[in-house]
């Protein structure tokens, strides 16, 4: 069971826009950045958005986070075929004292 | 650009330690804008952060209450490299093992930016 809650499973159209929620609690989210990571199959993560909504260099405009409260959001516009992806949020637990990974969203472009 | 290295043992066997290290280029194990941390990713227990270590006029470490009474990781600043030690491992311990850098500043560390490609890492006899 994962500190970080997010649906197992997302689905859209190419050119639909998609959100990927995770919710957290007053000891990560609530009190600190959320960050969002994109995985293809046999490679590492990638990071996405950090500091709740920051995008690195390099990561195209169509992906966007946010943070309300306990829970973080990323939204993905324009949706491609290579955005089939698991996704996975990130938060620093202040209680546990360390980094929490959401259970990851398995993102299928229909 | 910062690159890391990976490099230990695909096949342990129960009991025994598991190690693996991390070699950095492009960036120094003792810098005070830097975490290095050790992450793992099986089926059954998905991404699982296990600990970090970093240089703040001296070394600290951080790790996991699901690990902690297992784990070292230790620096080696002789060959700017960083270490996983995981002791009396079980074949819950079999995943794919990634070393990743934190970026750090003003007294602050942030989620990792920088992951080495994967070791993966079966624990059998």
């Amino acid at each position: 069971q994962s500190v970080l809650t997010q649906p197992p499973s997302a689905s859209g159209t190419p050119g639909q826009r998609v959100t990927i929620s995770c919710s957290g609690s007053s000891s990560n989210i609530g009190v600190n950045y959320v960050y969002w990571y994109q995985q293809l199959p046999g490679t590492a993560p990638k990071l996405l958005i950090h500091r709740n909504d920051q995008r690195p260099s390099g990561v195209p405009d169509r992906f966007s986070g946010s943070k309300s409260g306990t829970s973080g959001s990323l939204a993905i516009s324009g949706l491609r075929s290579e955005d089939e992806a698991d996704y996975y949020c990130v938060a620093w637990d202040d209680s546990l004292n360390g980094w929490m990974f959401g259970g990851g969203t398995k993102l299928t472009v229909l | 650009q910062v690159q890391l290295q990976q490099s230990g043992p695909g096949l342990v066997k129960p009991s025994q330690t598991l190690s693996l290290t991390c070699a950095i280029s492009g960036d120094s194990v003792s810098s005070n804008r830097a975490a290095w941390n050790w992450i793992r990713q099986s089926p059954s227990r998905g991404l699982e952060w296990l600990g970090r270590t970093y240089y703040r006029s001296r070394w600290y470490n951080d790790y996991a209450v699901s690990v902690k009474s297992r784990i070292t990781i230790n620096p080696d600043t002789s060959k700017n490299q960083f270490s996983l030690q995981l002791n009396s491992v079980t074949p819950e311990d079999t995943a794919v093992y990634y070393c990743a850098r934190g970026p750090c500043s003003g007294g602050s560390c942030y989620s990792m930016d920088v992951w080495g490609k994967g070791t993966t890492v079966t624990v059998s006899s």
